[in-house]
């Protein structure tokens, strides 16, 4: 069964900083991993999709990576603003299924 | 709103109640999803449709019922529920065969009391 990790499960960092957010899993055979932001309450907003195939995706201030063989992902978010603060999931989609596996997500918070 | 629009908001039902979830989304996908989010948990699938078909169920109780009309409508329908159903109920969607990712919904915040 695949598992997905994130790490930290919440960081705090003072406004402008840049950071990096990290997502393991178990299972490479991977189809698509998708970066999800989420606000308290609320559903879940697509950041990010890396196909199986690529390396990275970027997205404004985002940019995230993709190592298939060693069962990684960063999200990485550039000069962060206090709007920024959610909780960032990864998840991942397996080769011939059509379901999610997701992470327990990390807790943002931007500092002003 | 995300292309995925979810009623209600917010629901609250005692344990011998009988309510329903809506889903509905008008992107052309052709799969549906239930998801459920508790507290300090990641993320649950609960069941999957694919052209209207169920083609998975994720050992749920079956107090919990699904039912996908059309491609485009999912319900969860809800009796005889217990206080740790409580929980964030997210509906998805997604297209078949294409890598283009899910779409997710607001979610439906169930309260059991």
């Amino acid at each position: 069964k695949q598992e997905v990790t994130q790490i930290p499960a919440a960081l705090s960092v003072p406004e402008g900083e840049n950071l990096v957010l990290n997502c393991s899993f178990t299972d490479s055979a991977i189809y698509n991993l998708q970066w999800f932001r989420q606000d308290p309450g609320k559903g879940l907003t697509s950041l990010l999709l890396i196909q199986s195939s690529q390396r990275e995706q970027t997205s404004g201030r985002l940019n995230a990576s993709l190592d298939k063989s060693s069962g990684r992902s960063t999200l990485y978010i550039a000069a962060s603003q206090p709007g920024d603060s959610a909780t960032y999931l990864c998840a991942v989609t397996l080769t011939g299924a059509n379901n999610l596996f997701f992470g327990t997500g990390t807790r943002l918070t931007v500092i002003p | 709103e995300t292309g995925v629009t979810q009623t209600p908001r917010h629901l609250v039902m005692g344990m011998t109640n009988k309510k329903s979830l809506k889903c509905e989304q008008h992107l052309g996908h052709n799969a549906m999803y239930w998801y459920k989010q508790s507290a300090k948990k990641p993320l649950e699938l609960m069941f999957v449709y694919n052209f209207k078909e169920q083609t998975e169920n994720n050992s749920v109780p079956s107090r919990f019922s699904p039912e996908c009309p059309n491609s485009s409508h999912l319900f969860l329908h809800l009796h005889t529920l217990q206080p740790e159903d409580s929980a964030l109920y997210l509906c998805a969607s997604s297209p078949i065969g294409q890598n283009y990712g899910y779409t997710f919904g607001s979610g439906t915040r169930l309260t059991v009391v």
